[in-house]
């Protein structure tokens, strides 16, 4: 069966520190991979999507960016995090149209 | 661009009461549609999902949901609540992006709370 894996669970860092985010999918290949970003008391905002290894797609401008070195592999950085960084990242992945998304990072920026 | 509109950020039942969280979606195609369940501090759960066939949904934990195109409208229901169903719950659209793929469009949510 497949599962989703996101690493820290939480996170506390400095203004202006770099960040790093990371997500590995089991069990399926080549899935399309999703970053989304919850803000406190807001839905869910789609950041970036992959269809394949070095394929990313951004939504929305903003101080991140993110990676897709292996297939199975999603990463979310920032050179210098911003307060409004802060909030809930979600990774997911689809097959079919449905997403199935993991257990989250808590990001919380001082 | 699709959008989704949850109506009601919180709704408040008590336990056994019937459970109603309506979502209503912009489209110009035949959607697929989706609700996802958020406990605290976790990623999201799919309920159930309507892509083709009958318009009536059931879900997981007694869940379900009913496709009304006339009326652009995918509601969220649940015959009797039980304080296990206080969480947040998400409505959300497919939406075709580049190369044959789908995204996923969310409402803003609505935090259910089960009363005793």
């Amino acid at each position: 069966s497949q599962t989703i894996h996101q690493w820290p669970a939480t996170l506390v860092q400095p203004v202006g520190s770099p960040l790093s985010l990371e997500c590995t999918v089991e069990g399926t290949s080549n899935p399309n991979l999703y970053w989304y970003r919850q803000a406190a008391g807001r839905g869910l905002q789609l950041l970036f999507y992959s269809v394949g290894i070095g394929q990313i797609s951004s939504e929305v401008p903003q101080n991140l960016s993110a990676s897709r070195p292996q297939d199975r592999q999603f990463i979310l950085s920032s050179k210098k995090l911003l307060l409004s960084d802060s909030g809930f990242y979600l990774c997911a992945w689809s097959v079919a149209g449905e997403q199935f998304f993991g257990p989250g990072t808590r990001l919380t920026v001082l | 661009a699709q959008s989704v509109t949850q109506l009601g950020s919180h709704v408040s039942v008590s336990e056994g009461a019937l459970v109603l969280l309506r979502c209503n979606y912009s489209s110009s195609v035949p959607p697929y549609l989706f609700w996802y369940v958020q406990y605290p501090n976790q990623g999201l759960q799919l309920l159930l999902k309507y892509t083709t066939g009958a318009t009536l949904v059931k879900g997981i934990n007694g869940f379900e949901a009913e496709f009304k195109k006339s009326e652009t409208s995918f509601h969220l229901t649940k015959p009797s609540a039980h304080m296990s169903d206080a969480a947040e719950y998400f409505c959300a659209v497919s939406e075709p992006i580049s190369g044959g793929y789908n995204k996923l469009i969310f409402g803003a949510g609505t935090r259910l709370a089960v009363h005793p």
